[in-house]
Parts: C-alpha cells; sequence; structure tokens
C-alpha cells in the first residue's frame, strides 16, 4: 500500500541551526501538508501546498519556515534558524484531490533543538 | 475552548467493554475525520464522516455526527488491548478552498485497554 515516507526519523540540532526536514508524499496525490505536535500537545497545521504553491499557511507559519518541492517527488520543510520551541514531531500528509478528503500521514520526523 | 476536543481527555477500560469518544467542535464543517496514534507514531486515518452523514460504520467502528450540537462520538466495540492509542476527531471547515485547508485536530483522547 503507498504511503507517505519521512526522513529522517529523529534530527537533533543546535539551536540557531538550519534543518530541512523531507517527505515523499504518495505518488499521485496533488496537495501536501505540514503539521506540528509538540510533546503532549494536539497535532496543528502548519501549511498547504499545492501547484508548487502555498495554498494556506497557519500563524505558527512565519518567515523562519519554508516549504518546497524540489524535484517532482520530495517536499520539504526548512526551518532557518530553529529554537527550543520549535521541538517537536513534524508531521507531513498528503492527498489525493480536493474536498477536505483523507490526508495520508507520514510517520513523523522528531525534532528535537538543543 | 477549541475546535475539535475531546472528552474524555482519558479513558481506561477492560478488553471487551465498549469504548465511546466524544468530540465537540465550533465552527460549520464541511467533513469531521477520526484519526488514531500510537504513542510517538504518526496518525492512521479511521474514519470519515461528511455533514451531511448521521452515522457511518467501518468494521468495529461507528461514528456519529450532530451538526445541530456541533458534536460527533467515536463507539469502538468488542475493545481489544491493540486499541490502545490516542484518538483524535479532526474537522474540514465548511468554507476551505476545498482540499488545500489543513485538518484542525482536537486534543485527543488517550484510550487505554487493560487485558
Amino acid at each position: 500500500e503507498p504511503e507517505v515516507t519521512q526522513t529522517p526519523s529523529h534530527q537533533v540540532t543546535q539551536m540557531g541551526q538550519e534543518v530541512i526536514l523531507r517527505c515523499v508524499p504518495i505518488s499521485n496525490h496533488l496537495y501536501f501538508y505540514w503539521y506540528r505536535q509538540i510533546l503532549g500537545q494536539k497535532v496543528e497545521f502548519l501549511v498547504s501546498f499545492y501547484n508548487n504553491e502555498i495554498s494556506e499557511k497557519s500563524e505558527i507559519f512565519d518567515d523562519q519556515f519554508s516549504v518546497e518541492r524540489p524535484d517532482g517527488s520530495n517536499f520539504t520543510l526548512k526551518i532557518r534558524s530553529t529554537k527550543l520551541e520549535d521541538s517537536a514531531m513534524y508531521f507531513c500528509a498528503s492527498i489525493i484531490e480536493q474536498g477536505g478528503g483523507i490526508q495520508y500521514f507520514g510517520a513523523g520526523t522528531r525534532l528535537s533543538v538543543l | 475552548s477549541q475546535q475539535g476536543e475531546e472528552d474524555p481527555q482519558a479513558l481506561s477500560i477492560q478488553e471487551g467493554e465498549n469504548a465511546t469518544m466524544n468530540c465537540s467542535y465550533k465552527t460549520s464543517i464541511n467533513n469531521l475525520q477520526w484519526y488514531r496514534q500510537n504513542s510517538g507514531r504518526g496518525l492512521v486515518h479511521l474514519i470519515l464522516i461528511r455533514s451531511n452523514e448521521r452515522e457511518k460504520h467501518s468494521g468495529r467502528l461507528r461514528v456519529t455526527l450532530d451538526t445541530s450540537k456541533k458534536s460527533s462520538s467515536l463507539l469502538i466495540t468488542a475493545s481489544r488491548a491493540a486499541d490502545t492509542a490516542s484518538y483524535f476527531c479532526a474537522t474540514v471547515s465548511m468554507y476551505s478552498g476545498g482540499g488545500a485547508d489543513g485538518l484542525t485536530f482536537g486534543k485527543g483522547t488517550h484510550l487505554i485497554i487493560q487485558p
């Protein structure tokens, strides 16, 4: 069964460093998402991406964040200068079509900022 | 309170019993979805119910939706130890621009099935 793949599973970085989290969405899906889950809290929407541009972003998705689909298969989330409060689980998701249907989630990348 | 709040926050039952979790939301929705998350893992989609539906079944899962009360419930029948996980409801706004809008999640119910 097709699945969303995220790498790495765990990323440790120093405060102020740049990190890139990678995702390979399901191949025929058109919409891509990043979510964040701080330990013990709920999953929060960061950004959605369609047709090579951001469709929607939340208040969390400030200038420190950027997304890119560099090669038609990967979908990346970059955090330019990490802060301690960026420590969280980051989930990528994709959906085949518009209409608010089922989103398929990756297993997540745990980001630890020291 | 926030969109998509589940209750109870935690639920512990014996294997074989039924588990019921509730979710309330605030804005008008296109659909409501339930996801499961095993500890430290990703989210697994369980079931989607559209705003014009009142009840939906999938295996041992039964979901109801009451748009007048802006609430939903998830019933897991004949629970198993493997059902131990956190369960989240998530909504898609009626005013979303199609598939672009993200899901709004609740805080989740942590379900523990005692063997």
